[in-house]
């Protein structure tokens, strides 16, 4: 089955700079990347997703890069605010064989005014 | 309406108890979902709805039965449980089919004493 690496698992940065989190994943028939984010005692929300005829997509201050023949994808954020402060969750599907996403462990993100 | 909506938000039930978590959607989805979220770790798979069927079960213990009674709701019965089944409970929908986005009711919190 698909196993999801996710790096580093906290990260704290100062409010406007930028954040990375990087992971990896093992089955090459994974076609569909979601990042969700996820506050304190709150559901998982998607923020940005890749598929895999892409490389990159980016939304406002939020990017996403996508390298299959690697099989790692990436997690920008620039301009961090503290509103940013999160769990962030990475993870990958192959979405001809059902809808199974599986999880990277997630990473703290805590941005300080 | 673009919301998953699950009952009860807490539960704390004991070992000999039979309980019922509920799940419900109108986004006409056809997909649905039940994940198990431990303190500080990512959702992990617990059962795959497709057309109403159950369509994947990730080896969870008979003790969590899974129903989904029409399009709309998805139940899950829980009974003599275990105290490490404490967690949070999590209900999600989707369009069948690649690369859709996984809608995250807000949970429910389960205690089992």
């Amino acid at each position: 089955g698909e196993n999801v690496e996710q790096h580093p698992s906290t990260l704290s940065v100062q409010e406007g700079d930028s954040a990375v989190i990087k992971c990896t994943y093992s089955d090459s028939a994974s076609n569909y990347f979601p990042w969700y984010k996820q506050e304190l005692g709150k559901r998982p929300q998607l923020i940005i997703d890749i598929r895999s005829n892409v490389g990159e997509k980016k939304d406002q201050r939020i990017a996403v890069t996508l390298n299959k023949t690697a099989k790692h994808f990436s997690l920008h954020i620039t301009e961090t605010q503290p509103e940013d402060s999160a769990v962030y969750f990475c993870a990958a599907s192959n979405n001809n064989a059902g809808n199974m996403l599986t999880f990277g462990g997630g990473t703290r993100l805590m941005v300080k005014p | 309406d673009t919301e998953v909506t699950q009952t009860p938000k807490h539960l704390v039930m004991g070992m000999t108890n039979k309980k019922s978590l509920k799940c419900e959607q109108h986004m006409g989805h056809r997909a649905m979902y039940w994940y198990k979220q431990k303190a500080k770790k990512p959702p992990e798979l617990m059962f795959v709805y497709s057309y109403e069927k159950l369509s994947i079960n990730e080896s969870v213990p008979s003790r969590f039965s899974p129903e989904c009674p029409n399009s709309s709701l998805l139940n899950l019965h829980l009974h003599a449980l275990q105290p490490e089944d404490s967690a949070l409970y999590l209900c999600a929908s989707s369009q069948v089919g690649g690369g859709d986005e996984q809608y995250f009711g807000p949970g429910t919190r389960l205690t089992v004493t």
